[in-house]
């Protein structure tokens, strides 16, 4: 079964610490996306990849960064956490071409404290 | 112009009967449109989707109905069971071109038994 897995289901980190957030696809995509779902606001990218060490930004990248160091995996990092930056995130994968395509992480809910 | 506009943000069904949410958009260079569903603690997955090119498409219970000209469509669910309480996104991709998807704010669909 194909598979994009996030390494933590549940986080709780302070505030000012660094935050690594992790996805990894098995499919052989080339495209991978960080969003991040809050209550009434639905589904905001934060940054996406098309290609193994390119990033851009998406529309809410600010206090983020990402890195691809390799194609089957996506980290998110957050430099230095804010309370404002509790959220679930959702990574998410699909091939190029087909970017209709999505296949979702189950998601990382972070709590910032 | 890039936004999709989804209705309502929650909604509330008896068992047994039909759920209906819609979106519209504005921008005509949008392709091909999904739908997507979320159930608690997991990330969305493809339901069904559609090109502007078929006004409908059904897949089990669930229908998409498209109105190229109003700039609407629609997903319908029929026969609606508690199994379907999720929440559900629309989108829309100018396909084949590495644009993101462009999602709706999501509907809560909670089906009463």
């Amino acid at each position: 079964d194909v598979k994009v897995t996030q390494s933590s289901r549940y986080l709780v980190k302070r505030t000012g610490e660094k935050v690594f957030l992790e996805c990894v696809q098995d499919m052989d995509h080339e495209n991978m996306f960080w969003y991040r779902q809050d209550p009434g606001l639905g589904l905001r990218l934060i940054y996406f990849s098309y290609d193994v060490k390119m990033k851009e930004k998406g529309d809410i990248p600010e206090g983020y960064s990402v890195s691809r160091e390799k194609k089957e995996r996506f980290s998110l990092i957050l430099e230095s956490a804010s309370t404002n930056q509790t959220s679930m995130y959702l990574c998410a994968s699909s091939e190029q071409g087909a970017n209709y395509g999505y296949t979702f992480g189950s998601g990382t809910r972070l709590t910032v404290v | 112009q890039q936004q999709v506009k989804q209705s309502p943000q929650s909604l509330i069904v008896q068992k047994g009967g039909i759920s209906i949410i819609n979106c519209a958009y504005e921008n005509t260079a949008f392709d091909y449109f999904p739908w997507y569903q979320q159930f608690p603690g997991k990330g969305p997955a493809l339901l069904i989707a559609i090109r502007p090119d078929v006004s409908e498409k059904k897949e089990g219970r669930f229908t998409i109905s498209f109105n190229k000209s109003a700039k609407q469509f629609s997903l319908h669910i029929m026969d609606s069971q508690p199994g379907d309480s999720a929440t559900y996104f629309c989108a829309a991709i100018v396909g084949g071109s590495n644009y993101q998807l462009i999602w709706g704010a999501g509907t809560k669909l909670i089906i009463k038994p």
